[in-house]
């Protein structure tokens, strides 16, 4: 099966960090690009970031830009997103995803990460 | 990299179609044939029901297809059933690389 895990979602006070991870099992993990995608609760999909196959190519939104780091371990089969300077803002689920195609077919079941004093 | 342009919501009757539409510019909806959408229930991750503006994934519906004018892209909903009740999403590759989705659509099934 087909699966995506996320972890590393917690309560965090603004200007910490934190660190998610993904479980990639049941693809060939090193064959796709993979992003990261956030949902304020209530609100709307918002594309942050995504890495190509071999970590080549890193691309971000402007809203992360300089403050979240997306990398890959393919060994692993293991997708991270560092963030650092968290701010409210970034309260959301966060998932995990696999590229096809220009498009997202695979999601995770997210992990919700609260920026709160 | 400003949010795809959405209608709020759009509701039909069971059995009918629907169409969303989804409003970009030429720097991502218009100047690529990179549109994908997406059907979220709530409390659910998103699903997969069109890319590459008009292909279905194998399982979806054949009631859900899609199409791109210029700049705007949309989702027909035919046959309209009450599971098709949820918050649709397009998304469209956007120059230098990045993707960016839609405001969202909730879909009513009257």
């Amino acid at each position: 099966e087909v699966q995506l895990v996320e972890s590393g979602g917690d309560l965090v006070q603004p200007g910490r960090s934190l660190r998610l991870s993904c479980a990639a099992s049941g693809f060939t993990f090193e064959g796709y690009a993979m992003h990261w995608v956030r949902q304020a609760p209530g609100k709307g999909l918002e594309w942050i970031s995504s890495i190509n196959e071999n970590s080549g190519s890193l691309d971000y939104a402007d809203s992360v830009k300089g403050r979240f780091t997306i990398s890959r371990d393919n060994a692993k089969k293991s997708l991270y997103l560092q963030m650092n300077s968290l701010r409210a803002e970034d309260t959301a689920f966060y998932y995990c995803a696999k590229d096809k195609a220009w498009a997202i077919d695979i999601w995770g079941q997210g992990t919700l990460v609260t920026v709160s004093s | 990299q400003s949010a795809l342009t959405q209608p709020a919501s759009v509701s039909g009757s069971p059995g009918q179609s629907i169409t969303i539409s989804c409003t970009g510019t030429m720097r991502d909806v218009g100047g690529y044939d990179h549109v994908s959408w997406y059907q979220q229930h709530p409390g659910k991750a998103p699903k997969l029901l069109i890319f590459e503006v008009y292909d279905r994934p194998s399982g979806v519906s054949n009631r859900f297809s899609g199409s791109k004018s210029g700049n705007t892209a949309s989702l027909t909903i035919s046959g309209l059933q009450a599971e098709d009740e949820a918050d649709y999403y397009c998304c469209s590759y956007a120059s230098t690389n990045t993707r960016v989705f839609g405001s969202g659509t909730k879909v009513t099934v009257l």
